[in-house]
């Protein structure tokens, strides 16, 4: 069984320009989860999809958008990088959309935006 | 609003030397508590989760926390820390509040010594 999966490793980008980030589910799980880390702090939630629809939100602008595909797998696009989205892109798999499910996270995304 | 609270950013230990990690939360409602250990280059590991019942909960490598509503904490502890323990770890509380959202602390980065 294989773990949650993230690519790129690394990424650098200008401001202005636009990204998108890939995530591998683990098998069987129908959630995924996006989370921001800046350097130095705790991992912020940016949203949940739960079978293809968007399931919760954090304080994100809609510049951040995602989208989760039939097989589970999910990608987060950022439009107009700013320098202040520099950070640590983590997602997360869960068997379901519940709050008490357990989230296996990747191993991040590293986002520097120059 | 919800929050989490770790008090301590570093953490210092000689090993062998028992641990305690602590965190407080704000949240109306009973809380989903989680703890989070983050190695150098790695995603997030789920080390236990607290929902309802003992207040005193178990988890993977010899950690465990207890939930005291009264103080509204969720404190992490381990009798006999070891080199490998070293890393950042994060507690968190999951909430529903119209949408499901994670909300993690800044984090405690434990070091220890030999």
């Amino acid at each position: 069984e294989t773990g949650v999966t993230q690519s790129p490793t690394h990424l650098i980008k200008t401001r202005g320009q636009q990204v998108t980030l890939r995530c591998s589910s683990q098998s069987g799980h129908n959630t995924v989860s996006w989370y921001q880390q800046a350097l130095g702090q705790g991992p912020q939630f940016i949203f949940q999809y739960y079978r293809e629809e968007e399931n919760g939100r954090g304080n994100f602008p809609p510049r951040f958008s995602g989208l989760q595909f039939p097989n589970y797998s999910s990608e987060l696009n950022v439009n107009a990088l700013e320098l202040d989205d520099s950070a640590l892109y983590l997602c997360a798999s869960s068997l379901t959309s519940g709050v008490t499910d357990t989230q296996y996270f990747g191993p991040g995304t590293r986002l520097t935006v120059l | 609003a919800q929050s989490v609270t770790q008090p301590d950013i570093h953490i210092t230990v000689s090993e062998g030397a028992s641990l305690e990690l602590r965190c407080n939360y704000s949240y109306g409602a009973t809380p989903y508590l989680f703890w989070y250990v983050q190695s150098p280059g790695q995603g997030l590991q789920l080390l236990l989760k607290y929902f309802s019942g003992d207040t005193l909960v178990q988890g993977i490598k010899g950690f465990e926390a207890e939930f005291k509503r009264s103080q509204s904490s969720f404190n992490l502890r381990k009798p006999s820390v070891h080199w490998s323990d070293a890393a950042e770890y994060f507690c968190a509380v999951g909430a529903f509040s119209g949408t499901y959202k994670y909300i993690f602390g800044t984090g405690t980065r434990l070091k220890v010594l030999a």
